[in-house]
């Protein structure tokens, strides 16, 4: 079945530790995201990527790094200069902007958390 | 303003009850609209996309008014099942995309 898988689905940060949240598609999705979602917000963009080896940043990018050097993969890499990384943090994908129907495909997110 | 506010939760429902959310948008430019389903700590998942003439799925209608810039869901016969928060979704390009804007999300509880 074609999807998008997130792991870890929980994940512990120590002060001052970089860590990478994972994310791979099966959907030949060209586009990817990463949202971050805190309790009684709506999402936010950090990142996007329209294409391999392209990305650009969102709303709140920063203390956030991504890369995409396959299609089918996009992670995130919250640094030790995101002083608040403690939230939920989504990956989605769609068929390129353009496509008046479409609609974003979701992991089933990670929590990270602060030790 | 917030680009897309909706109704502030939780609404508590018993069952077999019908329910309404709104949803207004800033952008008049807008051009996809969509109803998505988040159970806590779970993805949103895409209940229903939101057309010019309004549509319905089963129990869930949906109506979108272009010249007020708001969108409604209805839930009727509510089931305990439909315990979730709804999340109002829009976006100015049309489809997925950088630009789509989440709404918070409205609480619903459904009680026996």
């Amino acid at each position: 079945d074609g999807g998008i898988t997130q792991s870890p689905k929980y994940l512990f940060r120590k002060e001052g530790q970089n860590v990478t949240l994972s994310c791979e598609q099966n959907l030949n999705h060209d586009a990817m995201y990463w949202y971050r979602q805190d309790p009684g917000q709506g999402l936010r963009l950090i990142y996007y990527s329209q294409i391999v080896n392209d990305f650009q940043k969102g709303d709140i990018a920063e203390g956030y790094s991504v890369s995409r050097e396959k299609k089918e993969s996009f992670p995130l890499t919250v640094t030790s200069a995101q002083k608040n990384p403690t939230a939920f943090y989504l990956c989605a994908s769609s068929i390129p902007t353009g496509a008046y129907t479409d609609r974003l495909f979701f992991g089933s997110g990670t929590q990270l958390s602060v030790l | 303003r917030k680009e897309v506010e909706q109704d502030p939760g939780p609404f508590n429902v018993p069952e077999g009850a019908t329910v309404a959310f709104n949803c207004t948008y800033s952008n008049s430019a807008s051009q996809s609209f969509f109803w998505y389903r988040q159970d806590c700590r779970k993805e949103p998942k895409l209940l229903m996309s939101v057309y010019s003439s309004g549509n319905e799925d089963g129990r869930f209608t949906a109506q979108l008014n272009r010249a007020s810039q708001y969108i409604s869901l209805l839930i009727r016969d509510s089931k305990l099942s439909d315990s979730a928060t709804y999340l109002c979704v829009v976006n100015p390009l049309g489809g997925g995309g950088f630009k789509t804007i989440f709404g918070a999300g409205t609480r619903l509880f459904v009680k026996a």
